[in-house]
């Protein structure tokens, strides 16, 4: 049992460059999120998926798509990359109630720097 | 809207002493609340969460916390520290709904 998985752990991107964030669990959570991670600001949720086919925004969704064709995964996507987007992303599941209400569970981050 | 205030960005705490992380929050209803845990280059793990119910919670690693709604506060405690608890440590506010809001972290350094 994995739990959450990320890939890659590093990435560095020019802007105007686009990436896909990969996020995968072997949990049958229903419910996935991706937040960003940056000094001083704690974790930010970016967008979230409340099971396969059925995603939304979170606080700061610009700049970024998700898709959730199955329960296991959930990418993450820079559209065009900013530097404003340099950042730890992190990806995390919880089982059976939306994020406020439920245990999350962690991917180890993907430290992403845009130059 | 619901918001996190923790006071200290960083404390540094002696081996074998206390150690009290202070976490205010604001939010309009009986809160969920929770702490986690990031060590150096890992993800976020969770040490306790508050529903409802009995105020002190025991979490892992010996640590507690204790809600107190007349203060708006969730601190977090552990009596004698160990040199792994270096870390830095996030209170989080919930609701039944997808926003979990986090505070912006104190970093514990833990000195021999």
């Amino acid at each position: 049992n994995a739990g959450v998985t990320q890939t890659p752990k590093f990435q560095v991107l020019k802007t105007g460059q686009s990436m896909t964030l990969q996020c995968a669990q072997d949990m049958n959570h229903e419910y996935m999120s991706w937040y960003r991670q940056d000094p001083g600001m704690g974790l930010r949720l970016i967008h979230y998926s409340v099971g396969a086919g059925i995603t939304d925004q979170g606080e700061v969704p610009n700049g970024y798509n998700v898709s959730r064709s199955t329960t296991e995964d959930f990418p993450l996507r820079l559209l065009s990359a900013a530097p404003s987007q340099t950042s730890v992303y992190f990806c995390a599941s919880s089982s059976s109630a939306p994020p406020g209400a439920d245990t999350q569970y962690f991917g180890p981050g993907t430290r992403l720097t845009v130059l | 809207a619901q918001s996190v205030t923790q006071p200290d960005i960083h404390i540094t705490v002696s081996e074998g002493a206390s150690l009290e992380l202070r976490c205010n929050y604001s939010y309009g209803a009986t809160p969920y609340l929770f702490w986690y845990v990031q060590s150096p280059g890992q993800g976020l793990q969770l040490l306790l969460k508050y529903f409802s119910g009995d105020t002190l919670v025991q979490g892992i690693k010996g640590f507690e916390a204790e809600f107190k709604r007349s203060q708006s506060s969730f601190n977090l405690r552990k009596p004698s520290v160990h040199w792994s608890d270096a870390a830095e440590y996030f209170c989080a506010v919930g609701a039944a709904s997808y926003k979990l809001s986090f505070g912006a972290g104190t970093t514990v350094t833990v000195r021999a």
